[in-house]
């Protein structure tokens, strides 16, 4: 198992376009999370998935923004029409279940730069 | 709510120092998860340490020492013999039992010198 694998790392993107990002947990995680790091700034937590269902989404996460895990395995986090502050970090982490016993595995991440 | 403080923002030290990051946290649980990773350039953030809030003993692994104060609600973390590799942010984090967002604070860079 390589770790939690994230596609592309870079990004760049006119304003108001759409862009996808893809994230592949570790294999036998069944939970999965979505955090956005800017510049300076540790993560912010943008929304967690339990197998397929989406159970939880931020504030941070605005009408713009949609994440889905199809089959319970990857993930895609959307985000339409790229406005300036978009521009960040976006790091996927998964765990397995049974409790806060392990600690979260992060990916490297995908930067995002709208211009 | 939850909030994770990391007062120091840039740390500069010369290789074999050791060095204290600082972390105080504040939650209204009782229950609660406490994490510390670091952030090389390469972005992506390792885990390093997972302490609940029943367990208040100190753990040391190598070079790392960290230091868990329910009284001073502070989860420090301390580099012994400070090296070059150890050059990266380093964040500390924190949950409550039950919940699964993590809560970070903004990180503190540590840069050693050689």
């Amino acid at each position: 198992d390589t770790g939690v694998s994230q596609d592309p790392r870079h990004k760049i993107t006119k304003r108001g376009q759409n862009v996808t990002f893809r994230c592949d947990p570790i294999s036998e995680h069944n939970r999965l999370y979505w955090y956005r790091q800017t510049l300076g700034q540790g993560p912010e937590f943008l929304t967690y998935f339990q197998n397929e269902a989406q159970l939880e989404k931020s504030r941070l996460l605005s009408d713009r923004f949609s994440a889905e895990r199809p089959k319970g395995s990857f993930s895609t986090l959307e985000i339409q029409r790229t406005e300036q502050g978009d521009s960040a970090m976006y790091l996927c982490a998964s765990r397995p279940g049974g409790g806060i016993l392990y600690g979260y595995t992060f990916g490297s991440g995908t930067r995002l730069t709208v211009v | 709510a939850q909030k994770v403080t990391q007062a120091q923002t840039e740390i500069s030290v010369v290789e074999k120092e050791d060095v204290t990051l600082d972390c105080v946290y504040e939650t209204r649980d009782t229950t609660y998860y406490l994490f510390w990773y670091k952030q090389p350039p390469s972005g992506e953030l390792v885990f390093l340490i997972r302490r609940n809030s029943f367990d208040e003993q100190n753990e040391i692994s190598g070079r790392y020492s960290w230091n868990f104060q329910k009284s001073t609600s502070s989860f420090n973390f301390t580099i012994t013999a400070s090296q070059v590799v150890d050059s990266a942010v380093y964040f500390c984090a924190l949950t409550q039992g039950g919940s699964e967002k993590l809560v970070f604070g903004k990180g503190t860079k540590l840069t050693v010198n050689p």
